[in-house]
């Protein structure tokens, strides 16, 4: 079964400084997917990335940066000089691929980044 | 402009009623996801579908129940048996089952008096 823990339930920074968000991930699959979502206050999910169990490249998108590491199934998302549009409520995902699954994303229970001025 | 719409935004309704939750997509997409998001958690697939005329239970279907007859529309309804239905629920689409970037819709907040 497939299980994604976002242990940091909430974080609170000050403007400008760098902060990490965690996701760990459990699967018995050797294809899966990763994703990370951003639900800003009004709602609407964001996509943010995808990466495929295969590509353990670390990515970066401007101030958005994904550490992806299998030997800790582990897929950390850094946002490095934060600033207060970035609070929201984040979320880790994992897609398995095999089994015919591959539709269902299972979601991890969110972390409440608040930036404040 | 492409994408998803829900409507209403807020929801409210007696206890004991049904009630249908709109979700329509532009995006030509194949597949469509219905999820509850409750406060504090994730969220939890309730039903999806990979075509037109076909669906799928997710996790937590009792008490739903869902229609797919256009690619476009993907309307839920929140039935009476329902235990506990007040919560945020969003819609979601992606190209296929197996291309599994879902896009999501504005969401929808049913509250049941």
């Amino acid at each position: 079964a497939q299980k994604v823990t976002q242990a940091q339930t909430e974080i609170s920074v000050v403007e400008k400084e760098d902060v990490t968000l965690d996701c760990v991930y459990e699967t018995r699959d050797t294809t899966y997917y990763l994703f990370w979502y951003k639900q800003p206050p009004s709602g609407e999910l964001v996509f943010l990335i995808r990466r495929n169990s295969f590509d353990e490249q670390n990515e970066i998108s401007g101030r958005y940066s994904w550490n992806f590491q299998k030997s800790t199934s582990s897929f950390n998302f850094t946002i490095t000089a934060s600033q207060v549009v970035d609070s929201a409520v984040y979320f880790c995902a994992l897609s398995e691929a095999g089994g015919g699954s591959n539709y269902k994303l299972t979601f991890g229970k969110g972390t409440l980044l608040t930036v404040n001025p | 402009d492409g994408g998803i719409t829900q409507s209403p935004k807020y929801l409210f309704r007696k206890e004991g009623q049904n009630v249908t939750l709109s979700c329509e997509q532009n995006l030509n997409h194949d597949a469509m996801y219905w999820y509850r998001q409750d406060p504090g958690q994730g969220l939890r697939l309730i039903y999806y579908s990979q075509i037109v005329n076909d669906f799928q239970k997710g996790d937590i279907a009792e008490g739903y129940s869902v229609s797919r007859e256009k690619k476009e529309s993907f309307p839920l309804t929140v039935t009476s048996a329902q235990k506990n239905p007040t919560a945020f629920y969003l819609c979601a689409s992606s190209l296929s089952a197996h291309y599994n970037e879902q896009f999501f819709g504005p969401g929808t907040r049913l509250t049941v008096l």
